[in-house]
């Protein structure tokens, strides 16, 4: 069972948004400005897409955004496209104890 | 641009050690703005950090509190790369196992650059 929880599936149509949560606790997301997401299609290595709660890489879209709020983080993904179709990962720093923790993964789809 | 790549067998009997090394480009194992890490996953524990080494005026090593008395990560500073040791496994071990960069300063925030990941099958 993994540390943060997310929703084990989303989907969306082309154009539309969709918001993907990660729910951790006071001695994770609620306690650091520190959640990461990554992107991961089918067979393929994990892609950071938003660090800090809400930067972005260079190189990843403006449709990706992330926030937090208490102990969930969530990532948006707007004007949704057919690429957009991965699995969906939140990751958190949870002190120097646990250091580093994953929430299980979304699997987004476009119809 | 930071390239990791991994090397190591893919199959590794129960009981033994799973070795696996990551080859840094782009980098340095001893870059005092980086940490270099060992993710893992499998469908049924997702994805799992493990552990990781870094140096900031001197070697540091952290370690998952799950795998903690078995795992050694270990940096090798003439090849510029690092290692991952975890003894006594089973078939519980058996995932994809990734090395990643840790990067953003001296407090690392994120894992922005990551191996091609490794299927370490433990079997007999």
């Amino acid at each position: 069972q993994s540390a943060l929880t997310q929703p084990a599936s989303v989907s969306g149509s082309p154009g539309q948004s969709i918001t993907i949560s990660c729910t951790g606790t006071s001695s994770d997301v609620g306690s650091y400005n520190l959640v990461s997401w990554y992107q991961q299609h089918p067979g393929k290595v994990p892609k950071l897409i938003i660090y800090e709660g809400s930067k972005r890489p260079s190189g990843v879209s403006n449709r990706f955004s992330g926030s937090k709020s208490g102990n969930t983080a969530s990532l948006t993904i707007s004007g949704l496209q057919a690429e957009d179709e991965a699995d969906y990962y939140c990751c958190s720093y949870a002190g120097t104890t646990t250091f580093w923790v994953f929430g299980g993964g979304t699997k987004l789809t476009v119809l | 641009q930071v390239q990791l790549q991994q090397s190591g067998p893919g199959l590794v009997k129960p009981s033994q050690t799973l070795s696996l090394t990551c080859a840094i480009s782009g980098d340095s194992v001893s870059s005092n703005s980086a940490a270099w890490n060992w993710i893992r996953q499998s469908p049924s524990r997702g994805l799992e950090w493990l552990g990781r080494t870094y140096y900031r005026s001197k070697w540091y090593s952290n370690y998952a509190v799950s795998v903690k008395s078995r795992i050694s990560v270990n940096p090798d500073t003439s090849k510029n790369q690092f290692s991952l040791q975890l003894n006594s496994v089973t078939p519980e071990d058996t995932a994809v196992y990734y090395c990643a960069r840790a990067g953003g300063g001296t407090m690392v925030t994120m894992f922005d650059y990551w191996g091609q990941g490794t299927l370490v099958t433990v079997s007999s």
